[in-house]
């Protein structure tokens, strides 16, 4: 069963507007975690920010900002005052406990393509 | 970037082929990762590592075998390559503080199986 769900494939905003990705996640473990990552066109994944189930408030990160609903179990994330570099692939990932308990892996969605237009 | 470093970063072989690639962190971590990643996919966990000698399956493991001898250095070998594991393979650390837990990504290796 698909765990994460990115539903927009491609997204496109104008520079220096806001634009919101989609996430939507499905857990029964009361605990668990949620990430956002930024893989440009180089190739890297570069982490963007972390929200905790148990976290009151809503993760930020200068200009990402993660919304999160646990009643709708939805994570989307915000990014302010889009730039053109910001022009990447983006993927959500939910932490998924493995053996010894300090230790997890990442599931993640099958990624948004942000395009940012100047 | 957590200190980490993949090598090589670009490989092409032959199918049937044994391939080592190498992960190296400079950072003291206990848990490392292997990931694959393919078009149409995030990523996907092949192994991982929770300390020295000790390693365990991911849910794409069949074909891939890993070592891990010193806590800095992660290997991932494909014991005889075939084309279905033309793929961008990516290491990982985690780091957990008070506040945040992150697993931080290596630069990846692109590999190419012909």
């Amino acid at each position: 069963a698909q765990k994460i769900t990115q539903t927009q494939p491609g997204m496109f905003v104008q520079e220096k507007e806001a634009v919101t990705l989609d996430c939507t996640y499905d857990t029964s473990d009361p605990s668990y975690g949620l990430f956002w990552y930024k893989q440009p066109s180089s190739g890297e994944m570069i982490f963007l920010i972390y929200q905790g189930s148990y976290d009151q408030q809503n993760a930020t990160e200068g200009r990402y900002s993660l919304n999160f609903q646990k009643a709708r179990k939805s994570a989307n994330l915000v990014i302010s005052a889009s730039q053109l570099g910001d022009s990447a692939m983006y993927f959500c990932a939910m932490r998924e406990d493995l053996s010894g308990g300090s230790n997890y892996k990442l599931t993640f969605g099958k990624g948004t393509l942000l395009t940012v237009n100047p | 970037d957590a200190g980490i470093t993949q090598s090589p970063r670009h490989k092409v072989t032959e199918t049937g082929t044994p391939v080592t690639l190498r992960c190296h962190q400079t950072e003291n971590h206990r848990y490392m990762y292997w990931y694959r990643q393919d078009p149409g996919h995030g990523l996907r966990l092949i192994h991982y590592s929770y300390g020295v000698k000790d390693t365990d399956k991911g849910e794409v493991s069949d074909g891939y075998s890993v070592s891990r001898s010193k806590t800095e250095d992660f290997l991932l070998t494909l014991e005889s390559a075939t084309s279905s594991q033309t793929s961008v393979y990516f290491c990982a650390i985690s780091s957990r503080t008070d506040s945040q837990e992150t697993q931080y990504f290596g630069p990846g290796t692109r590999l190419l199986v012909l």
